[in-house]
């Protein structure tokens, strides 16, 4: 079975600052999907970055990218810029690849509070 | 706003009752995923079905029950209501069609609250 392990439950950082956030994976599929998603006060679940576990490019989305370590199995989420807005929960994931769409394994969460 | 939609929103009930949660999906995606989110389990997924059937299973109870009907609207039946099924109960939909990538889309949840 996967699992997913984020090591830090609570994170802040001050605004206009780069914060990290760690995720750790165990499986031993080699076609998968890793994703951080953002669970903001209003509960809501929003995909924040996804990567393809056969790309070596670690994927970006404006002020967000992560770090993909395939042969560590580590997938970190770098925040740019902080801003008050990015304050929430963040999930990191995991999906195996099925064509028929498949589950998501969620990490325990880090709870990330920017700090003007 | 993901496209999925989820009532109710809020549900109040009373241990040993059952509820039923209602979930539609993106239009034209055909898999339906439910995830329970608890402070003691954190995020967990259920169960999964796809254009009917069901795909998947997760550390579901005996207790619950889900369904995907025709119109590939789902519903989630939980029944001899606990403490702590207490959750926000999500829902999340995709697949439009065979690709090598779905996104899940999420609905807003539906917040459960067994007194």
């Amino acid at each position: 079975a996967q699992t997913v392990t984020q090591s830090q439950p609570e994170m802040s950082v001050q605004e206009a600052e780069t914060v990290t956030l760690s995720c750790t994976y165990d499986t031993s599929e080699n076609n998968y999907y890793l994703f951080w998603y953002k669970q903001p006060p209003s509960r809501q679940m929003i995909l924040v970055i996804r990567q393809e576990a056969y790309k070596q490019q670690n994927a970006t989305e404006n002020r967000f990218s992560v770090n993909f370590q395939k042969a560590a199995k580590s997938f970190s989420l770098k925040i740019s810029d902080s801003q008050l807005g990015d304050t929430a929960m963040y999930f990191c994931a995991f999906m195996k690849h099925r064509e028929y769409g498949n589950k998501l394994v969620f990490g325990a969460g880090t709870i990330l509070r920017v700090k003007s | 706003d993901s496209g999925v939609t989820q009532t109710p929103k809020h549900l109040i009930t009373a241990t040993g009752q059952r509820v039923t949660l209602r979930c539609s999906p993106r239009s034209g995606d055909l898999s339906v995923y439910w995830y329970q989110q608890s402070l003691d389990q954190g995020l967990q997924f259920l169960i999964q079905y796809y254009n009917g059937e069901e795909r998947a299973k997760g550390n579901i109870l005996e207790r619950f029950s889900a369904q995907q009907f025709p119109d590939l609207h789902s519903e989630l039946n939980l029944s001899s209501l606990e403490l702590g099924d207490s959750a926000l109960y999500f829902c999340a939909s995709s697949v439009r069609g065979l690709a090598v990538y779905n996104e899940q889309f999420f609905g807003p949840g539906t917040r459960l609250t067994v007194l």
